[in-house]
């Protein structure tokens, strides 16, 4: 089945902790992106990935880092989170950039306290 | 730079009532997607349809329609005879090359409620 799989769905943690936020997809993408979604601002996006090794920034990218080492995974890692960065997180991939549709994964709720 | 509008915060109507979503955007390029993605109280984010720009012949789906206008930068969904399992939240989105590359831009969304 072709999908985009997010781990962990939920998430509580600590300012300061660092975490990793996977995600995989099994089509063979080459774009993937994350979004993060809050109230009465609609999806937003942190970062994007064309290919790769080949990563940029997108709307909201501060406080957070990514990589693409293999073309299926394209981890979230928050380096020290903060009370902000609570939300719910998305990740997408696509067959190219944004000419084509999106396939979201299921989400992430992150709570940092 | 891009900009997807959707006006409408929340829309409540009553089951078998037509309803129509909102989409106004703005771009620079003559090149461009517009889609509608789903996101039922479940949470998952569903893709619905994909327009380019050259591509103004609207778009009929079962009860769900989409009307494409260039003329005023609008890319409007309709729902017929809405029914229960439409309550979600809607999001439109447009993708050009103004930074170079193609990255989709999200309006903020529309929550539908449809009441039985």
């Amino acid at each position: 089945e072709a999908q985009v799989t997010q781990n962990p769905r939920y998430l509580i943690t600590v300012t300061g902790k660092k975490l990793t936020v996977t995600c995989s997809q099994n089509m063979n993408h080459e774009y993937m992106s994350w979004y993060r979604q809050d109230p009465g601002l609609g999806l937003r996006q942190i970062y994007y990935s064309m290919n790769v090794e080949v990563t940029d920034k997108g709307d909201v990218p501060e406080g957070y880092k990514v990589s693409r080492k293999e073309k299926r995974n394209f981890p979230l890692i928050l380096e020290s989170p903060s009370p902000n960065q609570t939300s719910l997180y998305f990740c997408a991939s696509s067959m190219t950039s944004g000419r084509s549709e999106q396939y979201f994964g299921p989400g992430t709720r992150l709570t940092v306290t | 730079a891009q900009k997807v509008t959707q006006a409408q915060t929340e829309i409540s109507v009553v089951e078998k009532e037509d309803v129509t979503l909102d989409c106004v955007y703005e771009t620079r390029d003559t090149t461009y997607y517009l889609f509608w993605y789903k996101q039922p109280p479940s949470g998952e984010l569903v893709f619905l349809i994909r327009r380019n720009s050259f591509d103004e012949q609207n778009e009929i789906s079962g009860r769900y329609s989409w009307n494409f206008q260039k003329s005023t930068s609008s890319f409007n969904f309709t729902i017929t005879a809405s029914q229960v399992v439409d309550s979600a939240v809607y999001f439109c989105a447009l993708s050009d090359s103004s930074g170079g590359s193609y990255i989709p831009t999200f309006g903020r969304g529309t929550s539908l409620i449809v009441h039985p």
